[in-house]
């Protein structure tokens, strides 16, 4: 079972930030929190991953609470082009087994 | 700087055939990853592989399934006697070493079982 929980769907309109939040109270120490997404009817992409410090790269920025037990992941303009299914998951560093749950769907509205 | 492709894009098998699906990974990356994604789920983790062997395999069926990544080719997934239930979506997807960050997948194989 995934270690994390997410809602299952948000809106958010083209050309604002997008928020999504996601809660995983029982990370342990040596656990990353990763985020991909998934555009409907591709393979999941790489975004983003952060251990406890806040994380920026091209695509996104990552906000991990300070106990670790919640991070926020943002997307600054949302496009067209960003609705996906959005995944939280929460792992070791060097498994290759991620865990997914069901994600949040996010739909960018023009 | 192709990325990971996977063949076929869609395949239609009947109760009781095999099913073969294709995975070339990225250049320079000699770790595979297999998941399998239902309907309206997540995905699921299956088995890591690298050249020659198989690291992880804890998320594979115990039976009919099987999976390889030899030292030459692609990696293949093999699915015996196939069964409705095996109507999915399977994603593979590489990395340059044993890793969880930046797993590249390719587009997928859509199986679907008559």
């Amino acid at each position: 079972d995934a270690k994390t929980t997410q809602p299952t769907s948000m809106d958010c309109a083209e050309g604002r930030a997008a928020n999504l939040p996601c809660n995983h109270s029982t990370i342990s120490g040596n656990e990353y929190v990763y985020w991909y997404r998934q555009i409907h009817s591709q393979g999941p992409q790489y975004i983003i991953h952060g251990l406890k410090n806040n994380e920026t790269n091209e695509m996104a920025s990552l906000i991990i609470t300070e106990d670790r037990k919640s991070s926020t992941l943002i997307l600054p303009h949302a496009t067209l082009r960003d609705t996906a299914v959005y995944y939280c998951i929460v792992g070791g560093r060097s498994q290759g087994n991620l865990i997914f749950g069901k994600g949040t769907k996010l739909s960018v509205k023009p | 700087n192709a990325g990971v492709m996977q063949n076929p894009r869609h395949l239609v098998r009947r109760r009781g055939q095999e099913a073969r699906l294709r995975c070339s990974p990225m250049k320079g990356h000699s770790h595979v990853y297999w998941y399998r994604q239902l309907p309206e789920e997540g995905l699921k983790f299956m088995v890591y592989l690298q050249k020659e062997n198989i690291i992880d395999e804890s998320g594979m069926p115990k039976e009919r399934f099987s999976a390889e990544f030899p030292k030459e080719g692609p990696s293949i997934l093999r699915i015996q006697q196939v069964v409705r239930g095996d109507s999915a979506a399977y994603f593979c997807a590489s990395s340059p070493a044993s890793t969880n960050e930046k797993l590249f997948f390719g587009s997928g194989t859509q199986l679907s079982v008559l």
